[in-house]
């Protein structure tokens, strides 16, 4: 069975400060992997996407990482602002032949940023 | 356009009501999903259309059924709910293939009273 684990649950941190949230998972065969931001009541909105070559991808003061060999990513949040308090959730899609490719999601990690 | 366009973005409707949410995106993708959120969970999946066809998680009830009038609109119609199916639904399309293009729209809002 597909899943995506997702750690810690929930993460405080200080205005500036630096992060790293994790994921682990079980997806095959595997096809890419994508953090996302998700404020409460919005949609998620994509910050990174990688597949099996890339080994790590940035997007301003977010970077991710990727081991395809031991199934882990993880989000660095570089300097820490007020407004990346949001959920972030880890979506790992399984390679498929029908032409559709459903996605695994995590349950996120829910960031609390104080000034 | 990079975007997948909601409507509306609030719902409120008693039980007895016929609603409908919308769904529309201009990029071009052959797939759409449609997501029911509740409060700290992560998006559960109701149906796919792609490749001109629907497919349908079993577990969801009748009361939802999704019509898709071109490869741009994906809507959900919704008849006869039940409190518990307040909720964010979220309308996802992506590009053929390998998913890559994955994109999610910003959410209705629904309250069913």
């Amino acid at each position: 069975k597909n899943q995506v684990e997702q750690s810690p649950q929930s993460l405080i941190i200080l205005e500036g400060k630096n992060c790293t949230l994790q994921c682990n998972y079980t997806v095959s065969p595997f096809s890419n992997l994508r953090w996302y931001k998700q404020d409460t009541g919005r949609g998620p909105v994509s910050l990174t996407i990688m597949t099996f070559s890339e080994n790590t991808k940035s997007n301003g003061r977010y970077t991710a990482t990727l081991d395809a060999d031991t199934k882990q990513s993880s989000l660095h949040i570089t300097a820490s602002q007020l407004s990346d308090s949001a959920s972030y959730i880890c979506v790992v899609s399984a390679g498929s032949s029908g032409g559709s490719y459903i996605p695994t999601f995590g349950r996120g990690t829910s960031l609390i940023v104080h000034p | 356009d990079t975007e997948v366009t909601q409507t509306p973005k609030h719902l409120v409707m008693g039980m007895t009501n016929k609603k409908s949410l919308k769904c529309e995106q201009h990029m071009g993708h052959r797939a759409m999903y449609w997501y029911k959120q509740k409060a700290k969970k992560p998006p559960e999946l109701m149906f796919v259309y792609s490749y001109e066809k629907l497919s349908i998680n079993e577990s969801v009830p009748s009361r939802f059924s999704p019509e898709c009038p071109n490869s741009s609109l994906l809507n959900l119609h919704l008849h006869a709910l039940q409190p518990e199916d307040s909720a964010l639904y979220l309308c996802a399309s992506s590009q053929d293939g390998a998913n890559y293009g994955y994109t999610f729209g910003s959410g209705t809002r629904l309250t069913v009273v």
